[in-house]
């Protein structure tokens, strides 16, 4: 059974460019999620989408988005990139409701962005 | 809040000693989900467990246990006789189950080096 799925693994991009981090979730999960992991902040929590519909959000500025689509795959977008957007990006997915239900959360490997 | 704490930032052990690493948490919610990560320098965050608030028994899984102890919120894990490959970051995260979806808190991480 294939894991969580990121692409692209590694990225370099522009002060003020925009970025797009895909990620196809375990066959059969509904809910995914984005972490963001940088050494200053550690891991935070970034949103969670389910079924299509954001469920739930970090404290993060409008910059940050992201969307479902109806097979589950997601995509996070980041606009206007700063420096301190640098950062590894993880995705995780479970089978509906994640921790709140007691669902295992499962990590993929993460894309590493670069902002210079 | 929910907060979790992991106060070891580092340890450094030679290869077959024991080694815990602790974990404490704060939540106002009864309902609760404890989770250990292992992320190795890949990025990835790797499963290592989950356990539910409302079950305090303690797990053995190979060379690997966990001490979960509600009367001092504590979710202590400890490896047997390490090896060079359970060198990686482990992680002690938190989900809430008034929470709607899936949103863990991670702690700062514990670095752990196992030497030959």
């Amino acid at each position: 059974k294939a894991g969580v799925t990121q692409t692209p693994r590694y990225l370099i991009k522009t002060r003020g460019q925009q970025v797009t981090l895909s990620c196809s979730p375990i066959s059969g999960h509904r809910s995914v999620s984005w972490y963001q992991q940088t050494p200053g902040q550690g891991l935070q929590f970034l949103f969670e989408y389910f079924s299509e519909t954001q469920r739930n959000k970090g404290n993060f500025p409008g910059r940050f988005s992201g969307r479902q689509f109806s097979n589950s795959r997601s995509e996070m977008n980041v606009s206007t990139l700063e420096l301190g957007d640098s950062a590894l990006y993880l995705c995780a997915s479970s089978l509906v409701g994640g921790g709140s239900s007691g669902n295992t959360i499962y990590f993929g490997e993460g894309s590493w962005l670069t902002v210079v | 809040a929910q907060k979790v704490t992991q106060a070891q930032t580092e340890i450094s052990v030679v290869e077959k000693e024991d080694v815990t690493l602790d974990c404490v948490y704060e939540t106002r919610d009864t309902t609760y989900y404890l989770f250990w990560y292992k992320q190795p320098p890949s990025g990835e965050l790797v499963f290592l467990i989950r356990r539910n608030s409302f079950d305090e028994q303690n797990e053995i899984s190979g060379r690997y246990s966990w001490n979960f102890q509600k009367s001092t919120s504590s979710f202590n894990f400890t490896i047997t006789a390490s090896q060079v490959v359970d060198s990686a970051v482990y992680f002690c995260a938190l989900s809430e189950a008034r929470q709607s979806g899936s949103r863990l808190t991670f702690g700062e991480g514990t670095q752990l080096t196992v030497n030959p």
